[in-house]
């Protein structure tokens, strides 16, 4: 069964540095999300992309998030200056077009 | 901004029981919900969704109903295995094109032997 695949599964970075976060979404879809769980809070969606560009963001993506589709298979989401409250799981999903969404296994990230 | 509410945080039902897990939403323009199940340190699985036209979806041992004049839903397992144990997130959508997904704070069940 295709899945949603994320790597690393844990980075730990210091405040101020920049991390790649990567997700290999299902191959056949063609949107593509990031959602993030700070602990003990509720998942929160973050970006939407299809088609080479960003479909809706929330809030939360200020100017120090990027995503980017690089080749025809992965989708990277960028945090160009890690701060202290990005620490959180970081949820990669992708959708056919229907409105159900597969998610990745997560990756968590923590920031020093 | 709590759209998606579940009141329960946890429930625990007895093996063989049937597990009923709750979810309220605000937002009328949501229109299509979805149950996702989650281990520990793993990304949400899909179980099971429902669109706004339906008032109830089945699949093998789960169930879900849709009130929209109550703004509730509901997801039935029938009957409960302790492979259930996990925590239970609805979620919320309008129907669109990459549609953002509006998560509940989850219920934690436990099914116990």
């Amino acid at each position: 069964e295709p899945e949603v695949t994320q790597t690393p599964s844990h980075q730990v970075t210091q405040m101020g540095q920049e991390v790649i976060l990567r997700c290999v979404p299902i191959s056949n879809h063609l949107y593509f999300y990031w959602y993030r769980q700070i602990l003990g809070q509720k998942v929160e969606f973050l970006v939407s992309f299809y088609n080479n560009e960003i479909s809706e963001k929330s809030e939360i993506f200020d100017d120090q998030f990027s995503v980017e589709r690089p080749d025809g298979s992965n989708f990277t989401l960028k945090i160009r200056s890690t701060k202290l409250e990005d620490s959180a799981m970081y949820f990669c999903a992708s959708s056919s077009g229907t409105d159900t969404q597969y998610f990745g296994p997560g990756t968590r990230l923590t920031v020093l | 901004d709590q759209q998606v509410k579940q009141n329960s945080p946890s429930l625990s039902v007895q093996e063989g029981r049937i597990s009923i897990l709750n979810c309220d939403y605000t937002n009328s323009m949501f229109d299509y919900f979805l149950w996702y199940k989650k281990y520990p340190a793993e990304g949400p699985t899909f179980l099971i969704s429902i669109s706004s036209i339906k008032d109830k979806n089945e699949d093998g041992r789960f169930t879900v109903f849709l009130n929209k004049s109550a703004k509730h839903l509901s997801l039935h397992i029938v009957p409960s295995q302790p492979g259930d144990s996990a925590v239970y997130f609805c979620a919320a959508s309008v129907t669109g094109t990459a549609s953002k997904l509006t998560f509940g704070t989850g219920t934690r069940l436990q099914v116990t032997l």
